[in-house]
Order: C-alpha cells, then sequence, then structure tokens
C-alpha cells in the first residue's frame, strides 16, 4: 500500500494551523498513524487509530479521516513543532510511511 | 519505563551481513500485547519498516528485502536482534528497533535512539 503525503514541505508561523494530508493507495479503515521526527532523533507516535492522541501528546494535534484520505492538523504552531512528520499504514504487511512532510519556520 | 537500545558495528563491508541487537530495559519482550520491529532510515529518506517479530519466535518482513532478512528473539527475553545478509551500499541507514503493538491500535509506539550503519569497503 502506497502512502502519498502532500504537502512535501510547509513554511509556517508560531501559532499558525497547518494540516498535513496524506492518501492511501486502497482504503485502510483507520489503521493509520502519525509519526513526528525532530532532526538526529528517532520518531515518535503521536496519533494512532487515525484520529486518537496518544498519551502525553498536546491537544494541539489531531487526526481525522478514514478509509483513503488522512489529515493532521497542528491548531497552533508552537516552536516545538518544526519537525518532520510521517504517516503510516498499518492495514497491512508490509506496514509503509509516507515520503514525509517537513515543516519549517 | 521501556527503553529501548541498538547495537552492532557501525561500518560493515558490502556482501557481508549486518547484525544488530536491540535491548530492552524496564520491559520484557514476552507480552502478548506487542511484537518487536525494526525500521530503517536511509541519510536524508523516509522510513521502511524491515521487520517485526513476536516474543514466540512468529515473525514477518518486508518482502522488498527480498528474504535476506532474519529477526530472532532471545529466550532470556531482553533483547532481539536483525541480521541482514548480503548487504550493498543501499542498505546504508540508521537502524531504529521499537515497539509494535497490535490490535485496533496497530503502531511503533516506543523507539530505541537509532544506530547509523555505513555500508562501505
Amino acid at each position: 500500500i502506497q502512502m502519498t503525503q502532500s504537502p512535501s514541505s510547509l513554511s509556517a508561523s508560531v501559532g499558525d494551523r497547518v494540516s498535513i494530508t496524506c492518501r492511501a493507495s486502497q482504503s485502510i479503515g483507520t489503521y493509520f498513524n502519525w509519526y513526528q521526527q525532530r532532526p538526529g532523533k528517532a520518531p515518535k507516535l503521536l496519533i494512532s487509530e487515525a484520529s486518537s492522541l496518544e498519551s502525553g501528546v498536546p491537544s494541539r494535534f489531531s487526526g481525522s479521516g478514514s478509509g483513503t484520505d488522512f489529515t493532521l492538523t497542528i491548531s497552533s504552531l508552537q516552536a516545538d513543532d518544526f519537525a518532520t512528520y510521517y504517516c503510516q499504514q498499518s492495514y497491512s504487511s508490509p506496514y509503509t510511511f509516507g515520503q514525509g512532510t517537513r515543516l519549517e519556520i | 519505563q521501556l527503553q529501548l537500545q541498538e547495537s552492532g558495528p557501525g561500518l560493515v563491508k558490502p556482501s557481508d551481513t549486518l547484525s544488530l541487537t536491540c535491548a530492552l530495559s524496564g520491559g520484557s519482550i514476552s507480552s502478548t500485547s506487542y511484537y518487536w520491529g525494526w525500521i530503517r532510515q536511509p541519510p536524508g529518506k523516509g522510513l521502511e519498516w524491515i521487520g517485526s517479530i513476536y516474543y514466540s519466535g512468529i515473525n514477518y518482513d518486508n518482502p522488498s528485502l527480498k528474504s535476506r532478512v532474519t529477526i530472532s528473539a532471545d529466550t532470556s527475553k531482553t533483547h532481539f536482534s536483525l541480521k541482514l545478509t548480503s548487504v550493498t551500499a543501499a542498505d546504508t541507514a540508521v537502524y531504529y528497533c521499537a515497539r509494535h503493538r497490535v490490535g485496533m491500535t496497530d503502531a511503533f509506539d516506543v523507539w530505541g535512539p537509532g544506530t547509523m550503519v555505513t555500508v562501505s569497503s
């Protein structure tokens, strides 16, 4: 299953509301996750099952979607949020990730 | 608090076998709710799932790696390992181990810091 994120990069400012989208090449229900990766660090799971916020993740992050189209929204960007975001399908093996969206100041 | 730590050679010669270990602290791989996985990331590129293993030894891996992968779990349940045979420069990457939560919220929810492996003569 191919995962396609858009945009590939995004420039924004602190306080902005931003959205990143991910499209699956076939329907995957809500077997879908979002990760955040800061430079030089391991990815961090933000949202699972398309819209379930992981423990400790700020409420400004939210996820939506099902089937083939999914969205990650950050309601009010903080300095900590500038990172690369990856989507991932967990519907079937081989598990696949999107190519990433780099969120820049 | 579960922590994972990858270890292994940072430099591997072409055609050799890459061997990495992921050590657990604060947990055991014998939990029924989790698999344990390997993911890699070539420099400047995205993430690729390599494979996952259950404590019983049941495992599955990415067909794109053409059967070069062996993932094993230690019987002491404190670490699991990755072997990748016949490596080439294309296998140069940061290799991460991760806890693979299964079920409706199937996701990689705890990650090691990663270890860089370079394939070069």
